[in-house]
């Protein structure tokens, strides 16, 4: 298996513009989850998916970031407009439950940069 | 609320030694932990799990213990290799099927592992 695949691996943006971060899950598994990591706040849950469906989105810090899944393949983050404080490396992970139990197995990441 | 902490943000350790990194929890809740490795540029990957059943679980180099009544566990790593040296997050969850809970990692600030050759 391919594993969990991020795009991009970097994104350079202009504050006020849109980006958006594409993630495709490992095959098979129903949980998506969608993490930002800064210096600061260490690594930090933003939303996740069942089976496509938002479960929890309660981590995504303001209404500019939205995030979708609109199949059991791919799921995309966007942040529209995007601002400066935004600058870190996101991971998207994927788990099956029932599997190895609560072990979530990460992307490389996208290091976003905005300007 | 930091609900999983790793109070050191750093560990120094020659080759060969004994690695010990810690974190504390203060959710009753959780039932399962894990430990991630991380290396520059890549995403964080499982290294071990330890259910809260058990007070120890061993795995080849690495050995994680449990303390529930402390709500702190380590993770151990013997003999400490170069190739060790990582970023190491402690992560917890809730057990149980379903609910918003269910799969759910809180993951701790990270301890940054050197090992020295």
């Amino acid at each position: 298996d391919a594993g969990v695949i991020q795009s991009p691996r970097h994104e350079v943006t202009e504050m006020g513009q849109e980006v958006t971060l594409r993630c495709k899950p490992i095959s098979g598994h129903d949980y998506l989850f969608w993490y930002r990591q800064t210096m600061m706040r260490g690594l930090e849950l933003l939303i996740y998916f069942n089976n496509n469906v938002p479960i929890d989105d309660s981590g995504m810090p303001e209404d500019r970031f939205s995030a979708k899944m609109p199949n059991a393949s791919f799921s995309t983050l966007k942040i529209q407009p995007s601002e400066p404080r935004d600058s870190a490396v996101y991971f998207c992970a994927s788990s099956l439950a029932g599997g190895a139990k609560n072990i979530q197995y990460f992307g490389a990441g996208t290091r976003l940069s905005v300007l | 609320d930091q609900q999983v902490k790793q109070n050191s943000p750093s560990l120094s350790v020659q080759e060969g030694r004994i690695s010990i990194l810690n974190c504390d929890y203060t959710n009753s809740m959780f039932d399962y932990f894990l430990w991630y490795k991380k290396y520059p540029a890549e995403g964080p990957t499982f290294l071990i799990s330890i259910s809260s059943i058990k007070d120890k679980n061993e795995d080849g180099r690495f050995t994680v213990f449990l303390n529930k009544s402390a709500k702190h566990l380590s993770l151990h790593i013997v003999p400490s290799q170069p190739g060790d040296s990582a970023v190491y997050f402690c992560a917890a969850s809730r057990g149980g099927a379903g609910g918003t809970s269910y799969g759910k990692l809180t993951f701790g600030q990270g301890t940054i592992l050197t090992v020295h050759p």
